[in-house]
């Protein structure tokens, strides 16, 4: 199957800092997301993005599907932004894989 | 527009027994897909339906089933519970299977089985 790496595994930010996590991903996909998963356990949609690029408020994102990477950028960073984001590759019949998650603490 | 809603939030189970655990997708989505995140192992897909039938599973073992109804609402049902199926258990939705839909997740099921 797809492998998907994200990297960082683990992040402390500082309230206000920007940061950058990264999903590579080991072949081509048809779509990708990211997710963030609250202290809950709720995974929400952030990004629904094939390729190119996105923004939603403090988040962006840009994947380059030739080069097989998405990177998802977090700037003034707050508390509530603490979490798990998750990258998921969709690919083959329907099939939906994930990384293993960037654990994200930003600290006032 | 509602979302996918999961019941119940959570569940605790004693080993050997059954555990029904269900799914309502958003109104007009005609996919439904299980995940188990279990501790330390991330998110792991266990079955995917659509218009009523099973179209693909993970590597789980049989004792692992569901059922989509023709509302498109999904249980999934876990016999022979062990210690380690305790796991958030997440249900997701989209409009169709295949290209160009994302997917939308519920809060989950918490499913503790001492």
């Amino acid at each position: 199957g797809i492998q998907v790496e994200q990297s960082p595994p683990d992040l402390i930010l500082q309230e206000g800092a920007n940061s950058t996590l990264r999903c590579n991903f080991s072949d081509s996909v048809n779509n990708l997301q990211w997710f963030h998963q609250n202290p809950w356990g709720q995974l929400i949609n952030l990004f629904y993005i094939p390729s190119g690029t996105k923004q939603n408020g403090r988040l962006s994102a840009t994947t380059v599907a030739t080069e097989r990477y998405s990177l998802l950028y977090i700037s003034s960073s707050q508390t509530t932004d603490s979490g798990v984001y998750f990258c998921a590759v969709q690919y083959g019949n329907n099939r939906l894989a994930f990384g293993k998650g960037n654990q994200v603490v930003v600290i006032p | 527009e509602a979302g996918v809603t999961q019941s119940p939030t959570h569940l605790i189970k004693t080993r050997g027994q059954q555990a029904t655990l269900r799914c309502s997708p958003i109104s007009g989505h005609t996919s439904v897909y299980w995940y188990q995140q279990a501790l330390g192992l991330g998110l792991q897909f266990l079955l995917w339906y659509d218009e009523g039938e099973e179209r693909n599973r993970g590597n789980f073992p049989p004792r692992f089933s569901g059922r989509q109804f023709p509302n498109y609402s999904s249980e999934l049902n876990v016999n022979a519970l062990e210690l380690e199926d305790s796991a958030l258990y997440l249900c997701a939705s989209s409009l169709a299977p295949g290209l160009g839909y994302g997917y939308t997740f519920g809060s989950g099921t918490r499913l503790t089985v001492v």
